[in-house]
């Protein structure tokens, strides 16, 4: 079984501050691993994904996320946060193998970007 | 080319009654995979569909049931509906099963 946990809710940041999103993933064959964002009252856009090529991956909008197997995480991170990253960003894990690559998503993390 | 579009963006029901939401996928693309996202909650599978075949389902009751058409749509039906049915619906649409999901914006179902 596959399990997705995001620490913390809700993270609060200043606007050119640094953004940090925590991932913690369980799964028990090599992982596909998903950024998803969701703006109020809108379905879910694709930020980034790491399907086992390079570790660190780049996404749109600025953001990036690093694979560590080791620490089985995989953190959003964006250097510097302007308002429109305002919104709720959810971690999602799929099995690289099997037939429907359903996604497993953790419960979602609320960005505030402070002026 | 034309994204992932959702029919109705609202509906209400009551309990016991049934509905029916609609899903268009992106052009080219032969799987869909339904969620349902309760406030407050990520988005949890409910199943999906791949060459208008289910192909894979999650911890939903079988009055959870859908379908997937030649052309691309597909539809998730509800039958006698539970309050905590109230969620917002997802579809999402991929060229294969394996490569990444797009989402529509949803349908907002309360049952009151």
């Amino acid at each position: 079984a596959q399990s997705v946990t995001q620490l913390g809710s809700h993270v609060s940041v200043s606007e050119g501050a640094l953004v940090l999103l925590r991932c913690n993933y369980s799964s028990s064959v090599p992982p596909y691993l998903f950024w998803y964002v969701q703006y109020p009252n809108q379905g879910l856009q694709l930020l980034l994904k790491y399907t086992s090529a390079a570790t660190l991956v780049k996404g749109i909008n600025g953001f990036e996320a690093e694979f560590k197997k080791s620490e089985t995480s995989f953190h959003l991170t964006k250097p510097s946060a302007h308002m429109s990253d305002a919104a709720e960003y959810f971690c999602a894990v799929s099995n690289s193998g099997g037939s429907n690559y359903k996604l497993t998503f953790g419960k979602g993390t609320l960005l505030t970007v402070n002026p | 080319e034309t994204g992932v579009t959702q029919s109705p963006t609202h509906l209400i029901k009551t309990r016991g009654q049934q509905v029916t939401l609609r899903c268009s996928s992106q052009s080219g693309h032969n799987t869909v995979s339904w969620y349902q996202q309760a406030l407050g909650q990520g988005p949890q599978f409910i199943f999906q569909y791949y060459r208008e075949e289910e192909n894979g389902r999650g911890n939903f009751p079988p009055r959870f049931s859908g379908l997937q058409f030649p052309n691309y749509s597909s539809e998730l039906n509800v039958n006698a509906l539970e309050l905590d049915d109230s969620a917002l619906y997802l579809c999402a649409s991929s060229s294969q099963p394996s490569q990444p999901q797009h989402f529509g914006d949803g349908t907002r179902l309360s049952i009151l």
